[in-house]
């Protein structure tokens, strides 16, 4: 049972145009959500994330949007850059603070950023 | 220089043998956890430690074991029990926060 769903295994987008991934959660339980990008061969790297209690947190060309009512986040890139081709896999957490976080893996977004 | 180191990063082994994966950290976290990758299928979480001496089982725990002596070290053990064991294997770190941090990882292949 997949409980964190990213459906698109793969998004080609023009270099300087939006790159927008999508991921879909089915447990309510969920209170924060990240993002992390992965080169191959390599382990993933944070980039983002945000708590239920948000809409939305931007972080510089990185913005992650929140719809708790359709258990749905987003990720955007603006501009996006021939660097930001990797594998962006979203996250999904349900503990609360004070203890080590146990996340729910999606099966990953393959970006590719061309010229 | 803070972080995780896993060794070696390709393995090879026959089928039928134990293997021991290495993860060491250097970030005094906590916790720590195994993930496995496989092609298409995310990553998936083997075994996890919130302190020393103490474990749980993650979602595909079967063929594997762990052990947590130190707070720098958490080696995941492949048994032969395990049916495929051929994959990416991932180490990661966190404290208390949600964010984990991943190791380089380990490809494992068995013949």
């Amino acid at each position: 049972d997949q409980q964190v769903k990213q459906n698109s295994p793969s998004l080609s987008v023009q270099e300087g145009r939006i790159s927008i991934l999508n991921c879909d959660y089915t447990n309510s339980m969920f209170d924060y959500f990240l993002w992390y990008k992965k080169y191959p061969a390599e382990g993933p790297t944070f980039l983002i994330s945000i708590s239920s209690i948000k809409d939305k947190n931007e972080d510089g060309r990185f913005t992650v949007f929140l719809n708790k009512s359709a258990k749905h986040l987003s990720l955007h890139i603006v501009p996006s850059q021939p660097g930001d081709s990797a594998v962006y896999f979203c996250a999904a957490s349900g503990l609360g603070t004070g203890t080590a976080s146990k996340l729910t893996f999606g099966t990953g977004t393959r970006l590719q950023v061309t010229l | 220089d803070g972080g995780i180191t896993q060794s070696p990063k390709y393995l090879f082994r026959k089928e039928g043998q134990n293997v021991t994966l290495s993860c060491e950290q250097n970030l005094n976290h906590d916790a720590m956890y195994w993930y496995r990758q496989d092609p298409g299928q995310g990553l998936r979480l083997i075994y996890y430690s919130q302190i020393v001496n103490d474990f749980q089982k993650g979602d595909i725990a079967e063929g594997y074991s762990v052990s947590r002596e130190k707070k720098e070290s958490f080696p995941l053990t492949v048994t032969s029990a395990q049916k495929n064991p051929t994959a990416f294997y991932l180490c990661a770190s966190g404290d208390r926060s949600y964010e984990q941090y991943f190791g380089p990882g380990t490809r494992l292949t068995v013949t």
